[in-house]
């Protein structure tokens, strides 16, 4: 079975531009959260999401979006850019809501220059 | 405010070493403490805690959580070389969940 994946690997954007990344989660697995990690921090939660609906909300701006699908897959969009969002995302799957034993993908690494 | 502390931030040892890792947290309708090990990118999950004086064995690494005194403990036993990477403990409260700084451990042979 073909674990989280994540797409792209990695991303270079200008400042003031948007970006999507998208996440497939594990076969099975209906829910899917977003996290964002900075050099030397651990990550920080933005959002998660269960059968299609925002079921909670890190500390973020409106700047970030976020959608699930039908089938489970999602994605994160990130509007007018700055470079503090230079980061590694991470997706996690889980086949219930909440962040029980959560699985995670490879990331993104978002480079905004 | 909610927080998520890790101790120490990084750690150098020996193979065979026994190590302890420290993760206290101060937040509102705790739900579960979970320790995660992160070598590249994956954070790759390791244990979920949610009630006090239960120990969690996988192998050579254990858990404990202490809801009291508000702290979990993760530790690693004959330490190997494989065993180096970062330690993150995370916290979910409500719909909630937060990431410490993690430790980085190196295991040096």
């Amino acid at each position: 079975d073909a674990g989280v994946t994540q797409s792209p690997t990695h991303l270079i954007k200008t400042r003031g531009q948007q970006v999507t990344l998208r996440c497939s989660p594990i076969s099975g697995h209906k829910s899917v959260s977003w996290y964002q990690q900075v050099l030397g921090q651990g990550p920080q939660f933005i959002f998660q999401y269960y059968e299609k609906e925002e079921r909670g909300r890190g500390n973020f701006p409106d700047r970030f979006s976020a959608r699930q699908f039908p089938n489970y897959s999602s994605e994160l969009n990130v509007n007018a850019l700055l470079l503090g969002d230079s980061a590694l995302y991470l997706c996690a799957s889980s086949f219930t809501q909440g962040f029980a034993e959560a699985f995670f993908g490879q990331g993104t690494r978002l480079t905004v220059v | 405010e909610d927080k998520v502390v890790q101790s120490p931030l990084s750690l150098v040892v020996h193979e065979g070493d026994t190590v302890t890792l420290n993760c206290s947290y101060e937040v509102t309708n705790f739900r579960s403490l979970l320790w995660y090990k992160q070598e590249k990118k994956a954070p790759t999950f390791l244990f979920m805690l949610t009630s006090s004086g239960i120990e969690k064995k996988s192998g050579r690494l254990s858990s404990i959580l202490d809801k009291k005194e508000l702290f979990s403990i993760l530790n690693i036993t004959a330490t190997q070389t494989g065993d180096s990477a970062i330690y993150l403990c995370a916290v979910v409260w409500n719909n909630d969940m937060r990431f410490g700084a993690g430790t980085r451990l190196t295991v040096k042979p």
